[in-house]
């Protein structure tokens, strides 16, 4: 069964502490994205990697760091310098050098972190 | 670079009803367009996407989109809305045309009333 998969589904962290997200896809998608996703807001990308062991800061990199090291694994962490990170964050995949600009992302069910 | 704006950030419609989501591109070129879809607390789920091949588009659950460039919109209709519709919805391009980030509008919340 083909897709992408996130964990944990809710996430709780205390302030000062770094915290990793997991993504996995088995669909053999080259790129990978992350999403922070705030109420009301669409989504703001944050890291995206089109190739094992190279990433790219995206919007709001600030705060955060992954690695690529294997093809179907982006994980994400949430470090403290984040200022505000209780959100939505989404993990994304696409095929990018079959296909270029404009191809389908196909995202992960999502990871909801909770700072208390 | 690409923007995407989505006209209404609320519908509400009567199940039965027809819907019409609204969302507006700025770029020059003809580029390839998504909606996607959100239920609360999941990922985006692709409803359709636009390629060029076709103006008109159909999509998964009955949804279809409408590509017209001398408008620069990509409107979303469905005849009729089911309680199963009421969700979030994003329309989606790429950043720019040589640009593998995409360009989120801010979203459309679905009411389906009973």
């Amino acid at each position: 069964d083909g897709g992408i998969t996130q964990s944990p589904k809710y996430l709780f962290r205390k302030e000062g502490q770094n915290v990793t997200l997991s993504c996995e896809q088995n669909l053999n998608h080259d790129a990978m994205y992350w999403y922070r996703q705030d109420p009301g807001q669409g989504l703001r990308l944050i890291y995206y990697s089109q190739i094992v062991n190279d990433f790219q800061k995206g919007d709001i990199a600030e705060g955060y760091s992954v690695s690529r090291e294997k093809k179907e694994s982006f994980p994400l962490t949430v470090t403290s310098a984040q200022k505000n990170p209780t959100a939505f964050y989404l993990c994304a995949s696409s095929i990018e050098k079959a296909g270029g600009p404009g191809d389908t992302q196909y995202f992960g069910p999502g990871t909801r972190l909770t700072v208390l | 670079a690409q923007s995407v704006t989505q006209l209404d950030s609320h519908v509400s419609v009567s199940e039965g009803t027809p819907v019409l989501l609204r969302c507006n591109y700025s770029s020059s070129y003809s580029p390839s367009l998504f909606w996607y879809v959100q239920h609360p607390n999941k990922g985006l789920q692709l409803l359709l996407k636009y390629t060029s091949a076709a103006t008109l588009v159909k999509g998964i659950n009955g949804f279809e989109a409408e590509f017209k460039k001398s408008e620069t919109s990509f409107h979303l209709t469905k005849p009729s809305a089911h309680m199963s519709d009421a969700a979030e919805y994003f329309c989606v391009a790429p950043f720019s045309s040589n640009d593998y980030k995409l360009s989120f509008g801010a979203g459309t919340t679905v009411t389906v009333r009973a």
